[in-house]
């Protein structure tokens, strides 16, 4: 298994562009989760979802879109790039087993 | 979800155990304590969670007090691979919606 992947790695954007962070899982999870994660903080979410078709907000939604439309994808959409969305980004999923397991993150500047 | 306090730092000899503690005194009862790590920048890694009873693993134990209200998380023979920040989450989720503090960043020393 692969466990939880995230692409890409590393973006740079400038202000008002739009891009798409991609997460994918091989575990046959019904959970899965975006958060966020500011320098010297603690992780905060932004949306999640119990299952393919189902998506709901987190702590920290606005700015961002999410969509499941299989068990395996969980896509996160920023429609237009903010300075204030400069952060790193961590997916995870989980089956109902109480751990969950996070992606090795992706890295946005926002300029 | 109940709100947890961990001191922000700590340091701890390699080999020696690491006693984590976290205050989450208002805990209500069916909320369970969750201990995830985070190694520098790495995605945060799951230790262990309990409700009531301690619990054991293959990474750590988790002792929390009768009236549920502190907990520590035990590392028994810390290494330098177990340098990283440690969450103390207190949630009735048992899947997700987490929510992350600071932690206390532990640093073990050789």
């Amino acid at each position: 298994n692969a466990g939880v992947t995230q692409t890409p790695k590393f973006q740079v954007l400038k202000t008002g562009q739009s891009m798409t962070l991609q997460c994918a899982q091989d575990m046959n999870h019904e959970y899965m989760s975006w958060y966020r994660q500011d320098p010297g903080m603690g992780l905060r979410l932004i949306h999640y979802s119990v299952g393919a078709g189902i998506t709901d907000q987190g702590e920290v939604p606005n700015g961002y879109n999410v969509s499941r439309s299989t068990t395996e994808d969980f896509p996160l959409r920023l429609l237009s790039a903010a300075p204030s969305q400069t952060s790193v980004y961590f997916c995870a999923s989980s089956y109902r087993d109480h751990e969950q397991f996070f992606g090795p993150g992706t890295r946005l500047t926002v300029l | 979800d109940a709100k947890t306090t961990q001191p922000p730092s700590m340091d701890c000899a390699e080999g020696r155990a690491a006693n984590l503690p976290c205050n989450h005194s208002t805990i209500s009862g069916n909320e369970y304590v969750y201990w995830y790590r985070q190694i520098h920048s790495q995605g945060p890694q799951y230790i262990i969670h309990g409700l009531k009873n301690n619990e054991t693993n293959e990474m750590a134990s988790l002792i929390i007090t009768e009236d549920r209200k502190s907990s520590t998380l035990i590392l028994p023979h810390a290494t330098l691979r177990d340098t990283a920040v440690y969450y103390c989450i207190v949630t009735t989720d048992s899947w997700g919606k987490l929510q992350f503090g600071a932690g206390t960043q532990v640093v073990v020393t050789p």
